[in-house]
């Protein structure tokens, strides 16, 4: 059974770049949900998509943008990067709310 | 304040000893708690949820949930040196989760 995917695991962008982060969530699970980790902080949600809608979104400006498709694969997109935009950036999953949520191994950006 | 805050640590206990790692939460309708463990460079994975308050007992992990004082904790008994990560406390509510910064443990052996 497949977890959380997500791609790429790496990536270098440059300032002003526009970058699109993907996410297969773990199979039966339905909810995506984007949270970005800063070096030595905690995970910061940033959306949850459900039924193709954006179900809740955290305090992140609208550069950040996403987009869930009907096999509920999310996407997330940066548009215009920031040097503080270098981060962990997290997928997680879920089905049923109160079970937790299972999180793919991340991709690395780093903007230059 | 934070919506959810732990201890940053570092926490530092010897081999075989209890670890004890707090959380508040700020949202008093916060429905789901949990513990997440993440080892240095790795995503978080899931160790423990409880929901209702009182104490809920898995192996050597024990989480303690106490709603009016908006107050979540891990014990790790017999710590083992594999122990040493960060552990996240996680607070749900309706659609989304909120993490705190994380307690950083080591188990010296």
């Amino acid at each position: 059974d497949a977890g959380v995917t997500q791609s790429p695991t790496h990536l270098i962008k440059t300032r002003g770049q526009q970058v699109t982060l993907r996410c297969s969530p773990k199979s039966g699970h339905d909810t995506v949900s984007w949270y970005q980790q800063a070096l030595g902080q905690g995970p910061q949600f940033i959306f949850q998509y459900y039924e193709e809608e954006e179900r809740q979104r955290g305090n992140f400006p609208d550069r950040f943008s996403g987009h869930q498709f009907p096999n509920y694969s999310s996407e997330l997109n940066v548009n215009a990067l920031l040097l503080g935009d270098s981060a962990l950036y997290l997928c997680a999953s879920s089905f049923v709310r109160a079970e937790g949520y299972t999180f793919g191994s991340g991709t690395r950006l780093t903007v230059v | 304040q934070k919506e959810v805050e732990q201890n940053s640590g570092p926490l530092s206990v010897p081999e075989g000893a209890i670890a004890s790692l707090n959380c508040t939460y700020s949202d008093r309708g916060s429905q789901s708690f949990f513990w997440y463990r993440q080892y240095s460079g790795k995503s978080p994975e899931l160790i423990m949820s409880i929901y209702s308050n009182g104490d809920k007992e898995d192996g050597r992990f024990t989480a303690q949930l106490n709603k009016a004082s908006q107050y979540v904790s891990l014990l790790i008994r017999d710590s083992q040196p594999s122990d040493s990560a960060t552990y996240l406390c996680a607070v749900g509510n309706n659609n989304d989760m909120r993490f705190g910064a994380g307690t950083r443990l080591t188990v010296k052996p």
